[in-house]
């Protein structure tokens, strides 16, 4: 199975500050197909998880933009330029690109 | 635009069945370009995924080692859902299952908590 190594497990960060989480895939996701199967999502409490980056960097609709994603082949960040109120919650990794689909442990977002 | 709407019991007996549908709107369980997923959360076992079926000129199923004896994932074309079936359950299986889309783009549905409780 590829195991999503996340970090850091939690954050605390200033509004307006950027926040940075790290996630690191025990192989390569990317597919003879071009793609690199990796997302981002947000899980915010009580609510199912949302997507907030496919594909390594690509930002699913109405997600702002002080949302990014960067990253190749078993390494992959996601940034977050100006963090603010409602980003709280649990951000986790996922591996699309084998069976069976595997998760980072998830980084818990607050606000100091 | 793609929903998932989940439905069935929120606690199940153990050693007995849970089962969950997830009811599709915007797409086609029979759809060539998706496969449709089980995945539970729980705070012990964090997110795990359980399986999937998908139809590419026929049926196929792709299942969890961990679950690999007790599970099923069935399409239902008449109704346009899926479901999942969990044999055997024990307190271990208490968790938040989710139905999701898979490709282009991961859709999720709202999630289901099943407690496994006498």
């Amino acid at each position: 199975d590829i195991v999503m190594t996340q970090t850091p497990l939690s954050l605390s960060v200033t509004p307006g500050q950027p926040a940075s989480i790290s996630c690191k895939s025990s192989q390569n996701l990317l597919h003879s197909d071009g793609k690199t199967y990796f997302y981002w999502y947000l899980q915010k409490p009580g609510q199912s998880p949302q997507l907030l980056i496919y594909e390594v960097s690509s930002r699913f609709s109405g997600v702002p933009d002080r949302f990014s994603g960067s990253g190749s082949g078993t390494d992959f960040t996601l940034k977050i330029s100006r963090v603010e109120a409602e980003d709280v919650g649990l951000y986790f990794c996922m591996q699309g690109l084998h069976v069976p689909k595997t998760f980072g442990q998830g980084t818990k977002v607050e606000i100091k | 635009q793609v929903q998932l709407q989940q439905s069935g019991p929120g606690l199940v007996k153990p050693s007995q069945t849970l089962s969950l549908t997830c009811a599709i709107s915007g797409d086609s369980v029979s759809s060539n370009s998706a496969a449709w997923n089980w995945i539970r959360q729980s705070p012990s076992r964090g997110l795990e995924w359980l399986g999937r079926t998908y139809y590419r000129s026929k049926w196929y199923n792709d299942y969890a080692v961990s679950v690999k004896s007790r599970i099923i994932i069935n399409p239902d074309t008449s109704k346009n859902q899926f479901s999942l079936q969990l044999n055997s359950v024990t307190p271990e299986d208490t968790a938040v299952y989710y139905c999701a889309r898979e490709a282009p783009i991961w859709v999720w549905g709202q999630g289901t908590l099943v407690t496994v409780s006498s």
